[in-house]
């Protein structure tokens, strides 16, 4: 079956590092990738998204690129803020059931 | 306008007990969904209609039964409550079944004591 793995948090950085969330994926066929990002006390909401091997999602300072030959999709921003402060959770989608990582908290110090 | 949304947003209950939580869309989707998410954020499919047909039911206690009376609305009933089943309980919703955005309502905190 399909499954996602992404780095155990949390990750703790100072505002204005660069951050990666590292995520890799096991999947049959050809699956949309997702970045979810989740605020304390709300639901998760779209980040980013990729549909195609090559593709490049991007939000908010946030990218990911799709990578079929490292089955990845990373999470990268160049300078973070202390309102990035969050759970981020990696996802694809391909036929039916969606399959999410376990999430990585992210905590970011003034 | 609240694309998805959960009524109650606090649910605080005995063991045995039962609840239920409601789910509404305003998006047009023909998806719904719900999800668990225990404590250390861990998020788990529970079930999917599509069209108000079940397609995913995964090993879920029969206890816990959803019910979709049309598209755009999802509930989950859930007989003699357990303390296992405190959690953050998720509805969403995707325009299909393949590789859409998922849209989540705010939870409904559930507590069992």
């Amino acid at each position: 079956g399909n499954s996602v793995t992404q780095m155990e948090g949390p990750v703790t950085l100072s505002e204005e590092a660069f951050l990666t969330i590292n995520c890799t994926y096991t999947a049959t066929g050809y699956p949309s990738l997702f970045w979810y990002v989740q605020y304390p006390g709300e639901g998760l909401q779209l980040l980013l998204k990729a549909t195609k091997a090559d593709d490049k999602g991007s939000n908010k300072g946030f990218e990911a690129t799709y990578r079929k030959e490292t089955t990845s999709f990373h999470l990268e921003k160049g300078s973070v803020q202390v309102s990035d402060s969050a759970v981020y959770f990696c996802a694809l989608s391909g036929s039916y059931i969606p399959t999410f990582g376990r999430g990585t908290s992210l905590i970011v110090h003034p | 306008d609240t694309a998805v949304s959960q009524t109650p947003k606090y649910l605080v209950t005995q063991m045995g007990n039962d609840k239920s939580i409601k789910c509404e869309q305003n998006l047009g989707h023909d998806t719904m969904y719900w999800y668990k998410q225990d404590s250390k954020k861990f998020l788990k499919i529970m079930f999917s209609y599509n069209n108000k047909e079940l397609i995913i039911n995964e090993t879920v206690p029969n206890r816990f039964s959803p019910k979709s009376p049309d598209k755009a609305h999802l509930n989950l009933h859930i007989n003699s409550l357990e303390l296992g089943d405190s959690a953050v309980y998720f509805c969403a919703s995707s325009q299909g079944t393949s590789g859409e955005t998922q849209y989540f309502g705010p939870g409904t905190r559930l507590l069992v004591l």
